[in-house]
């Protein structure tokens, strides 16, 4: 199946900082999300990318299909951004598996 | 549109116990998945609906893993003869077939005592 690695696994910053969180798979896919895990263990939705760029507010992702990555920027750090951020990725053909998840990065923002 | 709905959010119950849990997807989508995700962990897949056809089930972890979409709507997991490992958080996600974005619930943690 496909693998997928995100870089770095824990990361530490103070506050108004910026962050770029990477995400390698190894296979074509059609499906890649990204998602932020609060406390209370909800997967929010950032962002739909299998290509292309995207911007919301402080964040934003870039995808390269054809060289199977992923990137996540947060810019202007807040405390509010910690937590866990997922890439899952999956390809939907005939008999469409689900999503296949990193281990995902650990971000702390520190005040 | 509320989301997708997970009930209960807690369980907690003793080795060998049968525990069913529920979902209710997003109202228009016709895909829902049950994902597993362990401490440390991302989600796991475990088996995915098109309506009320169960189109992957080979990643369940056991037979004693089994899941319905009855009517196409809701969803059941049901895990029986519980044991200590299965302790975890049991996550349930919908999307639409043309477009596979999916959106998660809140989740049910499960604690086998």
């Amino acid at each position: 199946g496909i693998q997928v690695e995100q870089s770095p696994p824990d990361l530490i910053l103070q506050e108004g900082a910026n962050s770029t969180l990477r995400c390698n798979f190894s296979d074509s896919v059609n499906n890649l999300q990204w998602f932020h895990q609060n406390p209370w263990g909800q997967l929010i939705n950032l962002f739909y990318i299998p290509s292309g760029t995207k911007q919301n507010g402080r964040l934003s992702a870039t995808t390269v299909a054809t060289e199977r990555y992923s990137l996540l920027y947060i810019s202007s750090s807040q405390t509010t951004d910690s937590g866990v951020y997922f890439c899952a990725v999956g390809y939907s053909g005939g008999g469409a598996d689900g999503l296949t998840f990193g281990k995902g990065t650990h971000l702390i923002i520190q005040p | 549109d509320t989301g997708v709905s997970q009930n209960p959010r807690h369980k907690i119950t003793k080795r060998g116990q049968n525990v069913t849990f529920r979902c209710d997807p997003i109202s228009e989508h016709n895909r829902l998945y049950w994902y597993r995700q362990t401490l440390g962990q991302g989600p796991e897949f475990l088996t995915y609906f098109q309506n009320e056809a169960q189109l992957e089930k080979s990643r369940l972890l056991s037979d004693r893993f089994s899941a319905e979409r009855p009517k196409g709507s809701f969803s059941t997991l049901e895990i029986q003869r519980t044991e200590q490992g299965d302790s975890a958080m049991y996550l349930c996600a919908s999307s639409l077939a043309w477009r596979g974005e999916a959106f998660f619930g809140q989740g049910t943690r499960l604690t086998v005592v």
